[in-house]
């Protein structure tokens, strides 16, 4: 089976330009994640959806950043406008949840250069 | 809140030496799960090893094993014959079981497998 897939893999951008990063999660997942990897704060949930609904965005840093999951197979994360600060990698992730004991399956990261 | 600290950032070890790598957490919960993930230099986040902390016993996958201490809130991993493809960062995670699937990392060890 395939892992989860993210694209794009890097990505440079500008301050100020609208970015957005891809996830294909698992098939048959319910659970997928969105973490963001930096040197200050290590790893940091920024939100997770069930059966496609959002059940805690609490880590999500501010309103410039959003996500949605519009079907089992695809998610978003849009960050808009961008800053220097949002440089990191994120990664997407999946689970069955309680069902495969939880076991979170993480994709191969997009690395975000904000200049 | 949960805490995972990792006490060790960097390790070294020689190729086919045995190394631990320590980790501690804190927590009120009396079910939950632990992990340990590595991530190698290309930086995708990979499961080495899970363990519910109702099983006494502790888990292994094949040269990975881990020494779970229930009561000390210690969950430390094992590596046997190390190689040089072990080379990595090494996180510790925890995750309540139901009601959030929310996986609370630790800083990470770097280890370094030397020829």
């Amino acid at each position: 089976d395939a892992g989860v897939i993210q694209s794009p893999r890097h990505e440079v951008t500008e301050m100020g330009q609208e970015v957005t990063l891809r996830c294909k999660p698992i098939s048959g997942h319910d659970y997928l994640f969105w973490y963001r990897q930096t040197m200050m704060r290590g790893l940091e949930l920024l939100i997770y959806f069930n059966n496609n609904v959002p059940i805690d965005d609490s880590g999500m840093p501010e309103d410039r950043f959003s996500a949605k999951m519009p079907n089992a197979s695809f998610s978003t994360l849009k960050i808009q406008p961008s800053e220097p600060r949002d440089s990191a990698v994120y990664f997407c992730a999946s689970s069955l949840g309680f069902l495969a004991g939880n076991t979170i399956y993480f994709g191969e990261g997009s690395w975000l250069t904000v200049v | 809140a949960q805490t995972v600290t990792q006490s060790q950032p960097e390790m070294s070890v020689q190729e086919a030496e045995t190394v631990t790598l320590s980790c501690t957490y804190d927590t009120s919960e009396s079910n939950y799960y632990l992990f340990w993930y590595k991530q190698p230099p290309s930086r995708q986040m990979i499961l080495v090893i899970r363990q519910e902390a109702y099983k006494q016993q502790n888990a292994t996958e094949n040269r990975f094993s881990v020494n779970f201490q229930k009561a000390a809130k210690s969950f430390s991993l094992k590596i046997s014959d190390s190689q040089l493809g072990d080379t990595a960062m090494y996180f510790c995670a925890f995750m309540k079981q139901g009601g959030s699937e929310k996986l609370v990392f630790g800083k990470g060890t770097k280890l370094t497998v030397n020829p």
